[in-house]
């Protein structure tokens, strides 16, 4: 069973658009970290979300954690080739465990 | 540089044989984690151990077993390897204080078994 549904799977746009990653959830966690991983490298952490309801911005890339707690989203804005990569989402439970999503692989065509 | 040392890189075996990968967590960080990631794939979880003692554990194969040592630094054994045990094996490690429980990566170990 997948506690973290990320949706798309795979995302491919044009430089200049922009995109939302969605990571949802019927579970509630304390914590919502998105990471963002390029092949043959490991995921490399971008933003910890804590509070219900709390929207952080990273440059172009706006992150918002749901007011329950239970869901994620990642808006890309003007998206670059350089923001090709694995985008990953993970919560964490009791117990401090993490649970990661499946991911979303985007790529950004010139 | 997450501050987390994984060795080795990389690892090609036969199969039937064992091996085993190494983490060092950051300094400080008590808590290990265990991923196992197949060619474009998400990360799976397998094993978490939080200053010494197991804490959590996912779909790791019976084949498969980990400890954490008094220094923190954790090893990851993989034994009667199969072709199909051929991934990217990560090492996260994290403070597990409070409500956050960042994630800190190492590069990977990649396994290849022939």
């Amino acid at each position: 069973t997948q506690l973290l549904e990320q949706s798309p799977q795979f995302l491919s746009i044009q430089e200049g658009e922009n995109l939302t990653v969605y990571c949802n959830s019927s579970s509630v966690f304390s914590s919502l970290q998105w990471y963002r991983q390029e092949p043959g490298e490991g995921p490399v952490l971008l933003v910890t979300v804590v509070t219900g309801g709390e929207v952080k911005k990273l440059k172009r890339l706006t992150f918002q954690f749901g007011d329950a707690r239970k869901d994620s989203s990642l808006h890309i804005t003007a998206a670059q080739p350089g923001d090709t990569g694995l985008y990953l989402c993970a919560g964490a439970q009791g117990a401090q465990k993490l649970v990661f999503g499946q991911g979303t692989r985007l790529t950004i065509n010139p | 540089d997450s501050g987390v040392t994984q060795t080795p890189k990389h690892l090609i075996t036969a199969t039937g044989q064992r091996v085993t990968l190494r983490c060092s967590p950051r300094s400080g960080d008590l808590s290990v984690y265990w991923y196992q990631q197949s060619l474009d794939q998400g990360l799976q979880f397998l094993i978490q151990y939080y200053n010494g003692e197991e804490r959590a554990k996912g779909n790791i194969l019976e084949r498969f077993s980990a400890q954490q040592f008094p220094d923190l630094h954790s090893e990851l054994n993989l034994s009667s390897l199969e072709l199909g045990d051929s991934a990217l094996y990560f090492c996260a490690s994290s403070a597990t204080s409070g409500r956050g429980s960042e994630a800190f990566f190492g590069q990977g170990t990649r396994l290849t078994v022939v």
